[in-house]
């Protein structure tokens, strides 16, 4: 069965302090995997695609990176704004059109 | 920029209540969802459609239904609302299989 799972489940972080959230992901012929950002009482927002490993993807102060079986989302000198919670998705061959989530990890960067 | 609109961000109900929430979207996506997202659950698909008319249970189908008359409308309808529906309804969209989703803003839905 597909399966995405991601880690740590929440991560405080100092302003400045770099780090990386994983994203796991065990899937039948990956087809794509996408990164999310949720703010509180709002939708996801798109963030990046990522279709094979070693492929890498940036914006700002975040860079997207896969490989056969994880994708991190590294996230460099980090500012209170990049506090939200982070959604991994993958879809398969298997999966029929519906992406696959994983539960997220909320990050919050304090002044 | 695809728009993926929520008819409500805000709604209290009754139990036993008919309820209709309304999505959509601006930009002739083929792919439409309804996820609901609670606390330690994450995002759990309701249903979803590839086209007109067409529609696909997704993981927790009961207690809800659909309907999808146009191409851009995708509306979720709880029969006969309970307080175990009480959660943060999510509209997406897709151009097609696979692609990413856009997601509307959200409906907070309270049920008393």
């Amino acid at each position: 069965e597909d399966q995405v799972t991601q880690s740590p489940e929440a991560l405080r972080l100092q302003e400045g302090e770099s780090s990386s959230l994983n994203c796991s992901y065990t899937v039948s012929g990956l087809r794509g995997l996408f990164w999310y950002r949720q703010d509180p009482g709002k939708g996801p927002e798109f963030l990046f695609t990522l279709y094979s490993a070693g492929e890498e993807k940036e914006k700002e102060r975040l860079k997207a990176t896969l490989t056969k079986k994880e994708s991190f989302l590294h996230i460099t000198a980090p500012k209170p704004e990049d506090s939200a919670t982070y959604l991994c998705a993958v879809f398969g061959s298997s999966n029929t059109g519906k992406l696959i989530f994983g539960q997220g990890t909320t990050l919050q960067v304090k002044p | 920029d695809v728009k993926v609109t929520q008819s409500s961000r805000y709604l209290v109900k009754r139990t036993g209540e008919k309820v209709f929430l309304e999505c959509v979207q601006d930009m002739d996506h083929e792919n439409m969802f309804w996820y609901r997202q609670d606390p330690g659950l994450g995002l759990r698909l309701i249903y979803f459609s590839y086209d007109v008319k067409m529609k696909e249970k997704g993981d927790i189908p009961e207690g809800y239904s659909v309907s999808r008359e146009k191409k851009e409308r995708f509306s979720l309808i709880l029969e006969s609302a309970s307080t175990n529906q009480t959660s943060m309804y999510l509209c997406a969209s897709s151009f097609f299989q696979g692609y990413g989703y856009t997601f509307g803003s959200g409906t907070r839905l309270t049920v008393v």
